[in-house]
């Protein structure tokens, strides 16, 4: 079946630094990824999605790249803030019913 | 404001005490779903709903109900709860019955611990 793998946390950087986290996939067909983020106590919001090979999702200074070669979606941000602390989701969607989500990786951004 | 509101948002129970935790979203969504997130684990599937009266298992549907009457809900029911269903549990909603699209609006979570 339909798998996510990503890197595990806590991911520890220092405000303005560059981050990486990186997704890979295993996937029949071609499925759409995406990448969420959970604050504190709430719930997962979509941050960026690609749906076909070579696609570049951002938002909010994040960007991933769709990459069917190796099978990846690596998240990065030129400079994290505080405020980005958080866990980050990847995720991939079958194309009908259901996203299959990686174990989340938490990042943690101090001053 | 649009937004998908769960119920309760905290609760402690007993084993085998029947109980349901309700979901309901005001954007006219098509699709519903489940998940219990738990450490190392995860968002895990419970069960989703394409439409109405349409529901299907998602990965770890054993120990739960979900009916879907009206377009608005999607209510989770543990019929006789267990320990190992401690866990935090989201609703999600999404405006198209295929989720290729990818965007789910999730709930706020209920957090449930089963004594």
């Amino acid at each position: 079946g339909d798998s996510v793998t990503q890197m595990e946390g806590p991911v520890t950087l220092s405000e303005e630094a560059f981050l990486t986290i990186n997704c890979t996939y295993t996937a029949t067909g071609y499925p759409s990824l995406f990448w969420y983020v959970q604050y504190p106590g709430e719930g997962l919001q979509l941050l960026l999605k690609a749906t076909k090979a070579d696609d570049k999702g951002s938002n909010k200074g994040f960007e991933a790249t769709y990459r069917k070669e190796t099978t990846s979606f690596h998240l990065e941000k030129g400079s994290v803030q505080v405020s980005d602390s958080a866990v980050y989701f990847c995720a991939l969607s079958d194309g009908y019913s259901t996203l299959t989500f990686g174990k989340g990786t938490m990042l943690l951004v101090s001053p | 404001e649009a937004q998908v509101t769960q119920n309760p948002r905290y609760l402690i129970t007993v084993t085998g005490k029947k109980l349901t935790v309700t979901c309901s979203q005001n954007m006219n969504h098509e699709y519903m779903s489940w998940y219990r997130q738990d450490p190392g684990l995860g968002l895990r599937q419970i069960y989703y709903s394409m439409n109405v009266e349409v529901t299907d298992k998602g990965d770890v549907p054993e120990g739960y109900k979900v009916s879907r009457k009206e377009k608005r809900n999607f209510p989770l029911i543990l019929e006789s709860p267990s320990p190992n269903q401690t866990s935090l549990y989201f609703c999600a909603s999404s405006p198209r019955q295929e989720t290729n699209t990818g965007e789910l609006f999730f709930g706020e979570g209920s957090r449930l611990t089963v004594l």
